[in-house]
Parts: structure tokens; C-alpha cells; sequence
């Protein structure tokens, strides 16, 4: 099993452009969750999923949208890119309550 | 809203010692996990804490949980260098009914010195 696989590994946007970050995973997971983490601030969730075609916000929803039409993929799109979404971003996800988190390695962002 | 504290934030160890990280948070939850983070690395799971008076261990570093204090603690007994590395504890916000909200604390940065 691969996991949970994030691409790009790292990007860089200008202001006002918009792109989707990629995350698959292969452990057939009902949830799945994205993450942003800023520096010295931990992580803090902005979507996440409980299955197929259900999506809920998090903590720092504002400027992202997902969608989750499969149970292997849930992408996160940014619309309008502005300064403050420079982060990196990470998904996850989990099979049960029980059980860890799985994370995926991450992707860079840089809006400029 | 529940929140979450890790003290200290940051760390600095010699080799051989012992020494404590400190979660605590806001609200009633009972589940509790341990990440650690290596620089421009990925979260690597440690523990997962399910219920009042849990106690976990791995090698150097030993976990325990107590949701009435609403504390949980990372024990690290004579520390070696590669624990370097920053650790997070996570606290799902959802009591009794789990999808996995994680609330993630500031991380403590530990840094193991000869």
C-alpha cells in the first residue's frame, strides 16, 4: 500500500490564481481531512470527509473548497490564491475511531 | 471550543536525562494522540489514548492519559539524540461520537544535545 499520496510536493502561485491539491490514499478509509500548518502554530483542520459525497468544514474554512466523489480522492481546491494561504498542507486519513491517522507527506505552498 | 496547551514549547535536553511534556485541554474528550514531526517531514503516529488511565509505551518515550485533569503527559527517559524532533499532541473534538476532528496543540520542538 502507497498510503497517502499528495501532489504537488511543492507550488508556488501567484496572487489570484487558483489551483487543486491532490490527495489519494489506498487503505479504503471512510474519512479523510486536510490540513494547513503554519509555523510554530500546529495544524489546524479545514475540510474533511466521512465518506463519499459528504464534506464538512473545520477550523479554517474560508478560500477553500473540496469535493469528494470517490472514497480514494479528496481534493482541495484554492480559488483565489492570497499571501495568507502560504502553508503547508496535509491530508490524512482514518479507518476507524480506534485507530491513528494516517498523514501524507505533505505539499509547499507559495503565493506570491 | 476546545482547546489545546503543550508546555513547554520548546526543549532542550542533554542525553541521559529524563524529562516531561505536558498536554492539557480545554473540553471532555477520550481520545488523545501523540505525533512526532521531523524537520519538513510528514506526522508519524506515536499514541493513540482511548481512555482514562491509559498508558502506553515505545522504547524511550512512555504516554498516559487522565480526562479528568484533562491532562496527558510524553515521558522521555534518557533521551538519545534521534528523539530530536518536534511532538504534537491531538485531542478529537467530538466526545463520544469520534470522526476524527483532531485539535492539534502549538508542538513542543526537542532538541537532544551530547
Amino acid at each position: 500500500n502507497a498510503g497517502v499520496t499528495q501532489t504537488p510536493k511543492f507550488r508556488i502561485l501567484k496572487i489570484g490564481q487558483s489551483m487543486t491539491l491532490q490527495c489519494t490514499q489506498d487503505m479504503n478509509h471512510n474519512y479523510m481531512y486536510w490540513y494547513r500548518q503554519d509555523p510554530g502554530m500546529g495544524l489546524k483542520l479545514i475540510y474533511y470527509s466521512v465518506g463519499a459525497g459528504i464534506t464538512d468544514k473545520g477550523e479554517v474554512p474560508n478560500g477553500y473548497n473540496v469535493s469528494r466523489s470517490t472514497t480514494e480522492d479528496f481534493p482541495l481546491r484554492l480559488e483565489l490564491a492570497a499571501p495568507s494561504q502560504t502553508s503547508v498542507y496535509f491530508c490524512a486519513s482514518l479507518g476507524s475511531s480506534v485507530e491513528t491517522q494516517y498523514f501524507g507527506p505533505g505539499t509547499r505552498l507559495l503565493v506570491l | 471550543e476546545l482547546k489545546v496547551e503543550q508546555n513547554p514549547l520548546f526543549l532542550s535536553m542533554q542525553e541521559g536525562k529524563n524529562y516531561t511534556i505536558y498536554c492539557n485541554y480545554s473540553t471532555t474528550s477520550d481520545r488523545l494522540y501523540w505525533y512526532r514531526q521531523d524537520p519538513g517531514k510528514s506526522l508519524e503516529s506515536l499514541f493513540v489514548l482511548l481512555s482514562n488511565g491509559a498508558v502506553k509505551q515505545e522504547g524511550r518515550l512512555m504516554a498516559s492519559l487522565d480526562t479528568k485533569a484533562r491532562l496527558s503527559t510524553l515521558h522521555i527517559t534518557a533521551a538519545v539524540h534521534d528523539l530530536s524532533a518536534t511532538y504534537f499532541c491531538a485531542v478529537d473534538g467530538r466526545y463520544g461520537g469520534s470522526q476524527g476532528n483532531l485539535i492539534f496543540g502549538k508542538g513542543t520542538k526537542l532538541s537532544v544535545k551530547p
